[in-house]
């Protein structure tokens, strides 16, 4: 069955880099028919997309984080990863890691989150 | 960046009501690059429709999505206890984009 599992700190100081990792398991993440991303979501606001990287390698970013986001995949471990640079208050979020079928396009499996609060 | 507008903010129903959320889009939205979720607290987002009327995997037929323009519905037909909930919008044609959210709540 396929889960995505998020890990990293909850608690980051301000102007840190916040790191976490999404393992998979029950699906390769080398494989070309999914993307795999990242969402948040800060208490009471909707979801936010932040990065999403394909089985190329490729990567796309949501422009309105400029250049603090970075997500890399290591296919060894079945894994991608997120890092988030210069982390202020308003980075307090559940981050969740996802998957996207690239025949839905969609965001159809989540993990279950991870609280993330920068202070 | 593609902006969505959903309305009501909040839907007071009762169980046996239907339920009709609206999204409506900006200009540069495709019709069938969008998405509805259901999100409830403590739980992660669940993917309902895709490509604006498509129901995903085990989700129940009292969902169904719909189009018009730049206007799209998620209406339940027929409401269970465990459909109250928040649900939001997405579009994925460009920069995936989130809707600010119906939340459908016991009257």
């Amino acid at each position: 069955q396929l889960r995505l599992q998020e890990s990293g700190p909850g608690l980051v100081k301000p102007s840190e880099t916040l790191s976490l990792t999404c393992t998979v398991s029950g699906a390769s993440i080398g494989s070309s028919n999914y993307h795999w991303g990242w969402i948040r979501q800060p208490p009471g606001k909707e979801p936010q997309w932040l990065a999403t990287i394909y089985y190329t390698k490729d990567t796309y970013y949501n422009p309105s984080l400029n250049s603090r986001v970075t997500i890399s995949s290591d296919t060894s471990k079945n894994q991608f990863s997120l890092r988030l640079s210069s982390v202020t208050a308003a980075d307090t979020a559940v981050y969740y890691c996802v998957r996207r079928d690239i025949m839905i396009l969609a965001f159809d499996i989540w993990g279950q989150g991870t609280m993330v609060t920068v202070s | 960046e593609d902006v969505l507008t959903q309305s009501p903010g909040t839907l007071s129903s009762s169980p046996g009501e239907r339920a009709t959320l609206s999204c409506r889009a900006s200009q540069g939205v495709s019709s069938s690059h969008l998405a509805w979720y259901q999100k409830k607290p403590g739980q992660a987002p669940r993917l309902l429709i895709y490509g604006a009327s498509t129901r995903a995997t085990g989700v129940p037929g009292r969902f169904s999505g719909s189009v018009s323009g730049t206007d799209f519905t998620l209406t339940i037909s027929r409401l269970e206890p465990e459909d109250f909930a928040l649900y939001y919008c997405q579009q994925y044609g460009g920069s995936p984009t989130f809707g600010h959210g119906t939340k459908v709540e016991l009257k």
